[in-house]
């Protein structure tokens, strides 16, 4: 367990409706990023904040999705209309910028998403 | 070109023996690299990160970087079947800036008994 937690676990939703998940990072994390993963394909980033900010959106993250993280703690990331493509396991991960050296994230236990 | 190249394996070793695992990258600015382990149907795992030219060790993991070459690898040694798990190479494309990860597809690792 990394410390980073992500509600709910496993989503199974029909085409069409709304989703939205949670993560709540390490407590003295400023940086939260989200990801997503295809069977058989390595993470892909969608995005990321630092504090309350969202610095970078991914070309990947159509205007069906929205992230979030109001008062720079925890983050959420809403799909609307969803797509039976959208079905992934989408991963949070948290870091914290140090003023030199490597910044390392820590993941998440990942929402898995199915779109019937 | 991809900007993060792995293996995809399957690579089998015997339990004991050495895994090597290889990993090479287009940015030559990137300046740091890490290694994920990932469990089917769980979330990656961080076993090591390098951002220095040469061997970083850390128990039964060695990562090697050559940064002319734009090759990164992971070393196990002693392998045990608790191992076996898809090997993910990440990497930032900017020097010390967004730190988003551009990760491999993963080497899946068996480790035979």
């Amino acid at each position: 367990d990394t410390g980073v937690s992500q509600d709910p676990r496993h989503k199974i939703t029909k085409r069409g409706q709304n989703v939205t998940f949670r993560c709540d990072p390490i407590s003295e994390h400023n940086r939260l990023y989200w990801y997503r993963q295809t069977l058989g394909q390595g993470p892909e980033f969608l995005t990321y904040f630092q504090n309350e900010a969202q610095l970078e959106k991914s070309r990947l993250l159509s205007d069906r999705f929205s992230a979030e993280r109001p008062k720079g703690s925890f983050s959420t990331l809403e799909i609307q209309r969803t797509e039976q493509g959208d079905s992934a396991m989408y991963l949070c991960a948290s870091s914290f910028r140090p003023g030199q050296g490597a910044e390392t994230q820590y993941f998440g236990p990942g929402t898995r998403l199915l779109v019937l | 070109q991809k900007e993060v190249e792995q293996n995809s394996g399957p690579l089998s070793v015997p339990e004991g023996a050495i895994a090597s695992l290889n990993c090479t990258y287009s940015d030559r600015g990137s300046q740091s690299f890490f290694w994920y382990r990932q469990y089917s149907g769980k979330s990656p795992e961080l076993i090591m990160f390098i951002y220095s030219n040469g061997d970083k060790e850390d128990g039964r993991f060695t990562a090697q970087l050559n940064k002319a070459s734009q090759y990164v690898s992971l070393l196990i040694r002693d392998s045990q079947p608790s191992d076996s798990a898809t090997y993910l190479c990440a990497v930032p494309p900017y020097a010390f800036g967004n730190e988003k990860l551009t990760f491999g597809t993963g080497t899946r690792l068996t480790i035979i008994p």
